[in-house]
């Protein structure tokens, strides 16, 4: 298994450029979601999913987009990048949230790390 | 929302000290899990635990539900223990189910 895998892994990007970061899972999870980690700052939740065209806002997601056709596939889209998004981004996916909302181990991408310019 | 708060926030040992990294949350919650960030950035799950205490190799993760309360003890440290540890915790009731919510995260550095 290849696990979650993230493309790029790194990007430059200027103001106002768009752009879709990649990510990927073949483990069959029904959970997935983006976060992003900035200097001082614990990773804080962009967007999730529950499973195959279900999604949801996390903390943070002004200035993304998130759609899920299949199980496999989370891309994460920046509408028009600004400076405050630059940042670490992860994908993680899990099993289905268990009973009580507990959730299940998480397995993480190797991040994607994006400047804005 | 449930508030993580991890000390200390950095820490420098030398090999074969016995390590603790605490944790305390501010709401109740079903489960607790640490993660270790890399130096190269990669995050893995370390443990997931409810109550008690869980054992991983040199690794121990305890955690006390009234007290709100967690640690992780790393026991005969070593250079390549060096890395974030990093605690997190669901959202209270009601919030997004299934989202963690993360510290900030312990910087670890084993000097040999």
């Amino acid at each position: 298994n290849a696990g979650v895998t993230q493309t790029p892994k790194f990007q430059v990007l200027k103001t106002g450029q768009s752009m879709t970061l990649q990510c990927a899972q073949d483990m069959n999870h029904e959970y997935m979601s983006w976060y992003r980690q900035d200097p001082g700052m614990g990773l804080r939740l962009i967007h999730y999913s529950v499973g195959a065209g279900i999604t949801d806002q996390g903390e943070v997601p002004n200035g993304y987009n998130v759609s899920r056709s299949t199980t496999e596939d989370f891309p994460l889209r920046l509408l028009s990048a600004a400076p405050s998004q630059t940042s670490v981004y992860f994908c993680a996916s899990s099993r289905t949230v268990g009973a009580g909302g507990m959730m299940n181990t998480q397995y993480f991408g190797p991040g994607t790390r994006l400047t804005v310019l | 929302k449930n508030e993580v708060e991890q000390s200390p926030q950095n820490l420098t040992a030398q090999e074969g000290e016995f390590i603790t990294i605490n944790c305390s949350y501010s709401v109740g919650i079903s489960a607790l899990h640490w993660l270790q960030q890399h130096p190269g950035g990669g995050i893995v799950s370390l443990f997931m635990l409810s109550s008690g205490k869980k054992k991983h190799g040199r690794l121990i993760a305890t955690i006390n539900i009234q007290e709100k309360h967690s640690s992780l003890h790393i026991t005969a440290s070593h250079p390549r223990d060096s890395a974030v540890y990093i605690c997190a915790v669901p959202p209270p009731y009601g919030g997004s189910q299934g989202n963690l919510i993360f510290g900030k995260g312990t910087k670890l550095s084993v000097k040999p």
